[in-house]
């Protein structure tokens, strides 16, 4: 059972104009957020994050929305280049249990499958 | 270097045959975790170590797949007796043990998997 789903495979969008890739969840123990972009064979580049006590997070063109109650996450960019165009990955965050104890800093990411996104000219 | 390293980059290799996947992590990161990803799938997490130690192993497909780490530094994944369901990206990652409820993972670049 997919507990991160992008539901959009692809999204198309114009130059200059807004693009928003959107994240749902299923399991309200994660609690850290993570855009990964990946350009063709390369591996995932960190892009931007959100703490689950946030509800907005923003990095120059690129935003982060955060709505627990829906379990549900976005990520915008403004204004949309050429050079966007990749695949996004939306990963949650899950603590492990390491020896029976909460280890705050030791995750497992869950992944969603992707969006393609492509910003034309 | 700066960044996560993957070797080899790229790996064809005949089915039945065993092969290695080595990552080194950024220096002074102590976790590392090892993703596959397949054609049309999403990323897939295998294994984790927080030093020398892998407490989840619950990634691992099958028992021909092994996984190690030394030092606190590289690690190899290890797949034998390989099948073609095994070709895919193998993604390796680090991240710093830090404070805070934020701990971002960086990734290598992948190691390709063919097998024929």
């Amino acid at each position: 059972d997919q507990q991160v789903k992008q539901n959009s495979p692809s999204l198309s969008v114009q130059e200059g104009r807004i693009s928003i890739l959107n994240c749902d969840y299923t399991n309200s123990m994660f609690d850290y957020f993570l855009w990964y972009k990946k350009y063709p064979a390369e591996g995932p580049t960190f892009l931007i994050s959100i703490s689950s006590i946030k509800d907005k997070n923003e990095d120059g063109r690129f935003t982060v929305f955060l709505n627990k109650s829906a379990k549900h996450l976005s990520l915008h960019i403004v204004p949309s280049q050429p050079g966007d165009s990749a695949v996004y990955f939306c990963a949650a965050s899950l603590r492990i249990m390491l020896d029976r104890i909460w280890v705050g800093n030791n995750r497992k990411l869950i992944w969603g499958l992707g969006t393609s996104l492509a910003v034309n000219p | 270097g700066a960044g996560v390293s993957q070797s080899p980059s790229n790996k064809v290799t005949e089915k039945g045959k065993d092969v290695e996947l080595r990552c080194d992590p950024i220096s002074g990161h102590t976790a590392l975790y090892w993703y596959r990803q397949s054609l049309g799938q999403g990323l897939e997490f295998l294994i984790y170590f927080q030093g020398n130690s892998a407490p989840d192993k619950s990634g691992l497909p099958s028992d021909r797949f092994s996984a190690e780490r030394t030092g606190g530094s590289v690690s190899t994944l290890t797949i034998q007796r390989t099948q073609q369901e095994d070709s895919a990206v193998y993604l390796c990652a680090s991240s710093p043990q830090v404070g805070g409820s934020g701990n971002t993972i960086y990734f290598g670049e992948g190691s390709w998997l063919t097998v024929v």
